[in-house]
Order: C-alpha cells, then sequence, then structure tokens
C-alpha cells in the first residue's frame, strides 16, 4: 500500500526566502505526482503535475522535482511571499490498479512580511 | 473555460437527515472522483464515477452513494448523517480514467458538511 509523508507539518518562514517542501512516497510504481494548494477551508488548487518520465516541472517561481527511486518529490518555491500562505499537498498517482492518487496530509506554510 | 462546480457551498443538517452534494466537472472531462477532507483523517476517497459507472470505491459504509448522469455530473448522497460526517466534500475531475489519468486532477471548491 502507497504511503505519502510530508515533512515537515508546518513551516513559518520570513517573506523572501526560498523554500523546499518535501513529498516521500513508499512504492516507486507511480503514474504521476501532483502538488496542490489549498486555502483554508476551500478547494485544492494544482500546481504542478510531474508525469512518471519527467525529471521536474516549473512553473513561474515554483519548480517541482521528482527522483522515483528514492521515492521522493521537492516542491521548490522561489522568493516566498504572504500570498503563498498556504497548506501544500502532495498526490502520488500509481501505475496499475485502481490509480486512485493517494495524498499526502500537507505542509502549512505560513510567510510572514 | 468553467472549473469543476460543486453545490451547495455549505450545508446544515441533522443527525439522521440525509443529504445530496452535486458536482458539474470541466466540459469534456468524464472522470469524477469524490473525496472527504477532515482535519483528522486528511483527504479520503469515496468514489469514482466514469461514463456514469462507478470504477472504484473507497472504504466507506453504505451509507454512502453516488452516480453519474450522461452529462458527467455527479451527485453523492450520504444517508442517516451522523455527527463524524461533518467534513468538507470535495469532488475532482479528471479527462480520463486508469491509464489516461495522466491529466491529473482538478478540484472543486468544495461542500462544507455540519451535521449537527
Amino acid at each position: 500500500k502507497q504511503e505519502v509523508t510530508q515533512i515537515p507539518a508546518a513551516l513559518s518562514v520570513p517573506e523572501g526566502e526560498n523554500l523546499v517542501l518535501n513529498c516521500s512516497f513508499t512504492d516507486s510504481a507511480i503514474y504521476n505526482l501532483q502538488w496542490f494548494r489549498q486555502d483554508p477551508g476551500k478547494g485544492l488548487t494544482s500546481l504542478l503535475l510531474i508525469q512518471s518520465s519527467q525529471r521536474e516541472q516549473t512553473s513561474g517561481r515554483l519548480n517541482a522535482s521528482l527522483d522515483k527511486s528514492s521515492g521522493r518529490s521537492t516542491l521548490y518555491i522561489a522568493a516566498s511571499q504572504p500570498g503563498d500562505s498556504a497548506t501544500y499537498l502532495c498526490a502520488v498517482r500509481p501505475t496499475g490498479g485502481s490509480y486512485i492518487p493517494t495524498f499526502g496530509r500537507g505542509t502549512s506554510l505560513i510567510v510572514h512580511p | 473555460k468553467a472549473g469543476v462546480t460543486q453545490t451547495p457551498r455549505y450545508l446544515i443538517k441533522t443527525r439522521g437527515q440525509q443529504v445530496t452534494l452535486s458536482c458539474s466537472p470541466i466540459s469534456g472531462h468524464r472522470s469524477v472522483s469524490w473525496y472527504q477532507q477532515t482535519p483528522g483523517q486528511g483527504l479520503q476517497f469515496l468514489f469514482e464515477y466514469f461514463s456514469e459507472t462507478q470504477r472504484n470505491k473507497g472504504n466507506f459504509p453504505g451509507r454512502f452513494s453516488g452516480r453519474q448522469f450522461s452529462n458527467s455530473r455527479s451527485e453523492m448522497n450520504v444517508s442517516t448523517l451522523e455527527l463524524g460526517d461533518s467534513a468538507l466534500y470535495l469532488c475532482a475531475s479528471s479527462f480520463g480514467t486508469g491509464g489516461l489519468s495522466n491529466y491529473g486532477y482538478t478540484f472543486g471548491s468544495g461542500t462544507r458538511l455540519t451535521v449537527v
């Protein structure tokens, strides 16, 4: 059974810092991995989707990498801003079987001015 | 293009009642998945529908059910509500299912259900 872990669970940083959020998974047989952002009480907003054949994806100040062999993905946020404050979740979709993603519990990020 | 639409946004129900939640996926998406999110359990998969057929089901009691219509809109129903059913219910649409899941999920804003 796939297990997805996100460490740290919470993070508080001053504005302007570069951040790395981690997502670890136990089964490397993945189809893709998706990073989401969730604001309090809201739905999930997709940030980046990495297919199993890819090593990284970039969107603006965000960069996500994938290392299947080590069971890790990182989300890099450059020059953090208070508007980046949210919970960040990763979802790992397996290859085969049901293809239903397993979600991590998320990293709650606060960027203070 | 329009995103995933979930209605209603908020609901307050009494124990023992039943509730129906609705989800309209992105135009052209045929797969709709439902999740329950609580602070204690995180995101838990309820079920997935594709082309009006339930493709997968999570580990929830039979009080939780769903269906999908020919226009891909989906509803989920919870009967005999319990206090523990209070949660944010999220719907996710995607273009395909199974081996065609390479487009990822797009989520709606969710329905906040409170059972009193």
